[in-house]
């Protein structure tokens, strides 16, 4: 069946550097998608959103990326801190506006 | 302004008993969400609601049962516990037609 996934599970920078977190989508009739940050022992935090009609969405240091061309949503944080570190997860709205299907997450670790 | 709390935090069942876990959200939001969450992997919707009184099914509805009876709650009852339903449980809310869920904290469900 269609889903969300990722690319790398686990993902290792050095802070300061900027980090890219991938994720490929076969659904090509999604149109809006949400990155989410999940800190040890908590519940996922929106970061971010963008929706087809969009290419590219900035935030405070994060960009996301679409390019629905080959279905692919890529998370991008500028200047990547100590406090950054956390398993990153794309969703995917696929039925409608409010119901969302998630990937199964990059680990983001952060080396001081 | 608690956001969305979840009750209880933690459990440990037998095989076979049943219980109800609590989600309340004090942000007078019409949506509400039941997510599981296993190892590894990213959330899956179990059921959710689009407004008081209103339930539907999402991706893994079977085992579980749910009621929205006051706008600001959101039951998930599972009557006979198996342990495949060992995991961790997010309830989440939203507004209509604005992006993104607020995440309770989860609750760590042990079926031995």
């Amino acid at each position: 069946g269609e889903s969300v996934g990722l690319h790398l599970p686990t993902l290792s920078v050095q802070e300061g550097d900027n980090s890219i977190i991938n994720c490929a989508y076969s659904n090509s009739a999604s149109d809006y998608f949400i990155w989410y940050k999940q800190e040890s022992g908590k519940g996922p935090q929106f970061i971010i959103d963008i929706r087809s009609n969009m290419d590219k969405r900035q935030g405070q240091r994060v960009t996301v990326l679409l390019n629905k061309t080959v279905k692919h949503l890529s998370l991008q944080i500028a200047a990547t801190q100590p406090g950054d570190s956390a398993v990153y997860f794309c969703a995917e709205n696929r039925d409608n506006f409010n119901k969302f299907y998630f990937g199964s997450g990059t680990k983001l670790n952060v080396k001081p | 302004n608690a956001g969305v709390t979840q009750t209880p935090k933690f459990r440990v069942l037998k095989t076979g008993q049943s219980m109800t876990l609590l989600c309340a959200q004090d942000m007078n939001h019409e949506y509400m969400y039941w997510y599981r969450q296993d190892p590894g992997m990213g959330l899956r919707l179990i059921h959710y609601s689009v407004g008081e009184g209103t339930t539907a099914k999402g991706e893994v509805p079977d085992g579980y049962n749910v009621s929205r009876l006051k706008k600001q709650n959101f039951l998930l009852g599972l009557e006979s516990a198996a342990p495949s339903q060992t995991s961790v449980y997010f309830c989440a809310s939203s507004y209509s037609g604005v992006p993104g869920a607020f995440f309770g904290q989860g609750t760590r469900l042990t079926v031995v």
